[in-house]
C-alpha cells in the first residue's frame, strides 16, 4: 500500500476550518511537508515540521503531528475560496533525501 | 529560496516526437529532481540530476526514454523521447533548498504539461 496516505476529497464551507489529515509509516521521518497545488501551476510549499516538534502554527494555518500514531494534520482557519487547490502531504525520511509523497487532497469550497 | 524557471509552461505535441524541457535556476545548486505528476495523480520522481555526473534514474524509468543534462549549477533540461499520449503530464523541475531557518525543503519550478495527440 501507499506510505503517505491522504483522503483523496475534503468540502468545507467558506469561512469554516479545514482539516487535511495524512498518515505515514516510517518512524524515521525528519521533515513533514505540507505543499498546495492550484489548478495550472505548480507545487507551493506551505509549511512544514520537524519530526521532533508536535505542533506548528503560521497565520492561519496549524499543523499537528502524532509521532506516535504516524498522524499528520493541517488546519486551515476561516478558509477562502483562495484556498482551494490539492494539498500534498510528504516525508522525508532519515539518511535520504527524496521525498515520499501522498496523493494529495483535493479540498473544495462551497460558499 | 531559490526561484526556478521552468519552460515550456505547456505544449502539444505529436505522437512520435521529443520534447526538451528547461529549468533554470537563479542561484547554484547541488541537486535537482525531475517529477512527473500524470493527470489526477501524486508526483512520481523521474531521476536526480547531479552536476558532473549521469543522472539517477528511478525505477521504470530509463535514459533512453527521458534524457537529461546537468551542464552546470544552474540549469538542467529533461527531454521526453519519442512521446505517446502516455506520456501526457506535468513534468516539474524541483531543487533542494532551504528555508530561513535553515530547514530542508524542496522548491517546484511552476512545471511543463505535455499533451501528446
Amino acid at each position: 500500500g501507499e506510505d503517505v496516505e491522504q483522503s483523496l476529497f475534503l468540502s468545507v464551507r467558506e469561512g469554516d476550518s479545514s482539516v487535511i489529515n495524512c498518515t505515514y509509516t516510517d518512524s524515521s521521518s525528519t521533515y513533514l511537508y505540507w505543499y498546495k497545488q492550484e489548478p495550472g501551476a505548480g507545487l507551493q510549499l506551505l509549511t512544514y515540521i520537524f519530526s521532533n516538534m508536535d505542533m506548528k502554527q503560521d497565520q492561519r494555518l496549524t499543523v499537528l503531528l502524532n509521532k506516535k500514531d504516524k498522524h499528520l494534520s493541517l488546519r486551515i482557519a476561516d478558509t477562502q475560496t483562495g484556498d482551494s487547490a490539492i494539498y500534498f502531504c510528504a516525508e522525508m525520511r532519515l539518511g535520504n533525501y527524496q521525498l515520499i509523497w501522498g496523493a494529495g487532497t483535493k479540498l473544495i469550497i462551497k460558499p | 529560496s531559490a526561484v526556478i524557471s521552468q519552460k515550456p509552461s505547456r505544449d502539444i505535441c505529436q505522437r512520435g516526437t521529443s520534447l526538451t524541457i528547461q529549468c533554470q535556476v537563479d542561484s547554484q545548486v547541488t541537486m535537482m529532481f525531475w517529477y512527473r505528476q500524470q493527470p489526477g495523480q501524486s508526483l512520481t520522481l523521474i531521476a536526480t540530476a547531479n552536476q558532473g555526473s549521469e543522472a539517477t534514474y528511478e525505477s521504470g524509468f530509463v535514459i533512453d526514454k527521458f534524457p537529461i543534462s546537468r551542464p552546470n549549477l544552474t540549469f538542467s533540461t529533461l527531454t521526453v523521447s519519442n512521446m505517446s499520449p502516455e506520456d501526457s503530464s506535468i513534468y516539474l523541475c524541483s531543487v533542494e533548498d532551504w528555508d530561513y531557518s535553515g530547514a530542508n525543503v524542496l522548491t517546484f519550478g511552476a512545471g511543463s504539461r505535455l499533451t501528446v495527440l
